[in-house]
């Protein structure tokens, strides 16, 4: 099973400010694989990233993953008030389990 | 527009059972896997359990396996989650969601039905 650490935890930051979220594997894993979900209080996660740095459908251009290996990126280049949520990864290779990260929270400073 | 709804939620004893319903609308449900997903409020995200468009393959997370059922019924177009023996660990909102085409991430997600487990 792939371990997904987040970090930081809780990251605190002003609108327009750029951010930066970490998402390291336990072991190498295919980038193909990798998502990123963003959940506000009393919703659902919403699909930003899959395959590591493809945007779904209606996702805004100022979010932006990267990464390979074991080392992945969610960047928001310019935060805008609606952006500060609960972001998650997720590991989803063509094996279970599928996994999660703890989450990180973007709160505004 | 892809609307998933769930249903079934509330308050059971441990040991007891529950199913959840799920009703999908705007896709072709019978084209698509499905999941359960349930996160304890406050909580992080933990998948539970697969299945495959047409039932030939299902998966589940080891902290319920022996213990809940995936099911679906493509004619109605809704997922089921069958939860027997459940135990106060199993407290916790869950969420329906969509298998995004060939690739195991969700690409839609309904709103929740709370489980809780409690006497």
């Amino acid at each position: 099973e792939i371990v997904l650490t987040q970090s930081p935890g809780t990251l605190s930051l002003s609108p327009g400010e750029r951010a930066t979220l970490s998402c390291r594997a336990s072991q190498s894993v295919t980038s193909t694989y990798l998502a990123w979900y963003q959940q506000k209080p009393g919703q659902a996660p919403r699909l930003l990233i899959y395959g590591a740095s493809n945007r779904a459908t209606g996702i805004p251009d100022r979010f932006s993953g990267s990464g390979l290996g074991t080392d992945f990126t969610l960047a928001i280049s310019r935060l805008e008030p609606e952006d500060f949520a609960v972001y998650y990864c997720q590991h989803y290779g063509s094996s279970f389990p599928i996994t999660f990260g703890q989450g990180t929270r973007l709160e505004i400073k | 527009e892809v609307h998933l709804v769930e249903s079934g939620g509330g308050l059971v004893q441990p040991g007891r059972s529950l199913r959840l319903s799920c009703a999908a609308s705007g896709f072709a449900f019978g084209n698509y896997g499905m999941y359960w997903v349930r996160q304890v409020p406050g909580k992080g995200l933990e998948w539970v359990a697969y299945i495959a468009w047409n039932s030939g393959n299902i998966v589940y997370a080891d902290s319920v396996k022996g213990r809940f059922t995936i099911s679906r019924d493509n004619a109605k177009n809704s997922l089921y989650l069958q939860m027997n023996s459940l135990r106060h660990e199993d407290t916790a909102l869950y969420f329906c969601t969509k298998r995004a085409g060939n690739d195991f991430y969700f690409d839609y997600w309904g709103q929740g039905s709370l489980v809780t487990v409690s006497s």
